[in-house]
C-alpha cells in the first residue's frame, strides 16, 4: 500500500518549453503534497507545499510563478515549470501525506528533467 | 533552506562489517526519519522514530532518537551488497509528522565491497 507515482519519470526538452510533472496517490488520498527539487550528489530541497483545494505554500526563494503547483484533487497534484532554462535541470521528487496516524510520507520515484 | 548535518558523507566498506552514521541539529525536531535513496529512485523510508530516546530496530537496521531531539543515528548491522545508496536522516519540526514540511540531511553515500 501507500503507492505514490510520479509521471513522467525523464524528460528532455528545449529551453523556453513549459514541463508538467504530475504525482498521483495511487491507494490513498493525500490531504498534503510536497514537491522537492534535488541537483547532482545534493540533498533534497522542499520546493513547496499544496493542500487539496488551497493555494501551495512555497519555500523562500522559489518562485511560484516559474513553478505553478495545482493540487486539484486527493489524489493528484502537478507542478508546472514554466519556461524552462538549463538552470532548472533537477530531478523532481513528490511526497504524498493521507494525514492518518501514523502515516508518514511516501515518495514518488522522481522525474528527471533535462533542459537542453 | 535548511538542512540537517549528517556525517560520514561518504562511507566505503567491506560486506559484513557494521556501519554508523549520525545527524544533527541546532533545531529541536519531534520526529526523526531516516531514509535510503537508490540512484534515480525517491527516498524510501527505513525507520520512523516519534519520541526522545526512543530506540528501534528494522532488520539489520537500528536507529535512536537523541535525548536531546537535536540528533539521531543509524546503524546498519552486517552489511550486504544491497545495502549501496545514499542514506538521508531528516527531521519534522511541527508536531503532525505526516503532514509538516521534512527538513532532510546532506546524506550518507554508502558503498559496500564484497
Amino acid at each position: 500500500g501507500a503507492v505514490v507515482s510520479q509521471h513522467p519519470s525523464w524528460v528532455i526538452c528545449k529551453s523556453g518549453t513549459s514541463v508538467k510533472i504530475e504525482c498521483r496517490s495511487l491507494d490513498f488520498q493525500a490531504t498534503t503534497m510536497f514537491w522537492y527539487r534535488q541537483f547532482p550528489k545534493q540533498s533534497l530541497m522542499l520546493m513547496a507545499t499544496s493542500n487539496e483545494g488551497s493555494k501551495a505554500t512555497y519555500e523562500q526563494g522559489v518562485e511560484k510563478d516559474k513553478f505553478l503547483i495545482n493540487h486539484a484533487s486527493l489524489t493528484l497534484s502537478t507542478l508546472t515549470v514554466t519556461s524552462a532554462h538549463p538552470e532548472d535541470s533537477s530531478f523532481y521528487i513528490c511526497s504524498a501525506a493521507s494525514g492518518r496516524t501514523n502515516q508518514p510520507q511516501h515518495f514518488g520515484d522522481g522525474t528527471r528533467l533535462s533542459i537542453l | 533552506g535548511q538542512q540537517l548535518n549528517q556525517s560520514p558523507q561518504s562511507m566505503f566498506i567491506q560486506e559484513g562489517e557494521d556501519v554508523s552514521m549520525n545527524c544533527t541539529s541546532s533545531s529541536i525536531f519531534n520526529t526523526w526519519l531516516w531514509y535510503k535513496q537508490d540512484p534515480g529512485e525517491g527516498p524510501v523510508l527505513l525507520i520512523a522514530l516519534y519520541k526522545a530516546g526512543e530506540l528501534t530496530s528494522n532488520g539489520r537496521l537500528t536507529a535512536q532518537f537523541g535525548i536531546t531531539r537535536k540528533d539521531s543515528f543509524l546503524n546498519i548491522s552486517a552489511s550486504i551488497p544491497s545495502d549501496v545508496g545514499i542514506y538521508f536522516c531528516a527531521g519534522v519540526g511541527g508536531l503532525s509528522y505526516n503532514t509538516d514540511k521534512l527538513i532532510f540531511g546532506t546524506g550518507t553515500r554508502l558503498q559496500v565491497f564484497p
